[in-house]
């Protein structure tokens, strides 16, 4: 079975705080998306990745930033988290043509 | 403007009823693919199907069937007889392979509750 996994399924931070999401997938897929998911705002693009240390920004890379180290792995970084970022994150990763293939989400909590 | 609509919000139906969600999109690429997504309560997005635009034959899977219709720009999904289980929130998308070939658009989703 293909798996994207993502390292927390719910996360509590405080206002400020430093934030990683990890995503790592094991199907040797070259690309790999970062998206939230708000009500009412449907699935928002963040940033994705089409080669290792190789970025994009999506549609709202403000107050994040993407690391890709390594080809299986895809990190989205909250440097100083704000409330307005509490949000269900999901990452994403696929051939390049194919399906999205997504992980179970992180929900992040920011006090 | 928007690249996939889908129009229903919510669907609320009754167990073994059949349902259709609806999904138009617009391109101007001649090559693209289309997907539909089920996103349960349990939050993870599924993947169900995914068309390119070369192929408009339609498919079923089980109790799911796809009509996708280029004269339209529709490819609507319809689910037979339902099921409790089938709740969810289902999304279509639409990936473009020349323009923002990286890029997905999805549509808005649109909730179906199946009653027992």
């Amino acid at each position: 079975d293909v798996k994207v996994t993502q390292s927390s399924r719910y996360l509590v931070k405080r206002t400020g705080e430093k934030v990683f999401l990890e995503c790592v997938q094991d199907m040797d897929h070259e690309n790999m998306f970062w998206y939230r998911q708000d009500p009412g705002l449907g699935l928002r693009l963040i940033y994705f990745s089409y080669d290792v240390k190789m970025k994009e920004k999506g549609d709202i890379p403000e107050g994040y930033s993407v690391s890709r180290e390594k080809k299986e792995r895809f990190s989205l970084i909250l440097e100083s988290a704000s409330t307005n970022q509490t949000s269900m994150y999901l990452c994403a990763s696929r051939f390049l043509g194919g399906e999205l293939f997504f992980g179970e989400g992180s929900r992040l909590t920011v006090l | 403007a928007q690249k996939v609509t889908q129009a229903q919000t919510e669907i609320s139906v009754v167990e073994k009823e059949d349902v259709t969600l609806d999904c138009v999109y617009e391109t101007r690429d001649t090559t693209y693919y289309l997907f539909w997504y089920k996103q349960p309560p349990s939050g993870e997005l599924v993947f169900l199907i995914r068309r390119n635009s070369f192929d408009e034959q339609n498919e079923i899977s089980g109790r799911y069937s796809w009509n996708f219709q280029k004269s339209t720009s529709s490819f609507n999904f319809t689910i037979t007889a339902s099921q409790v289980v089938d709740s969810a929130v289902y999304f279509c998308a639409l990936s473009e392979a020349i323009t923002h070939f990286n890029k997905f658009y999805f549509g808005s989703g649109t909730k179906l509750n199946v009653k027992p």
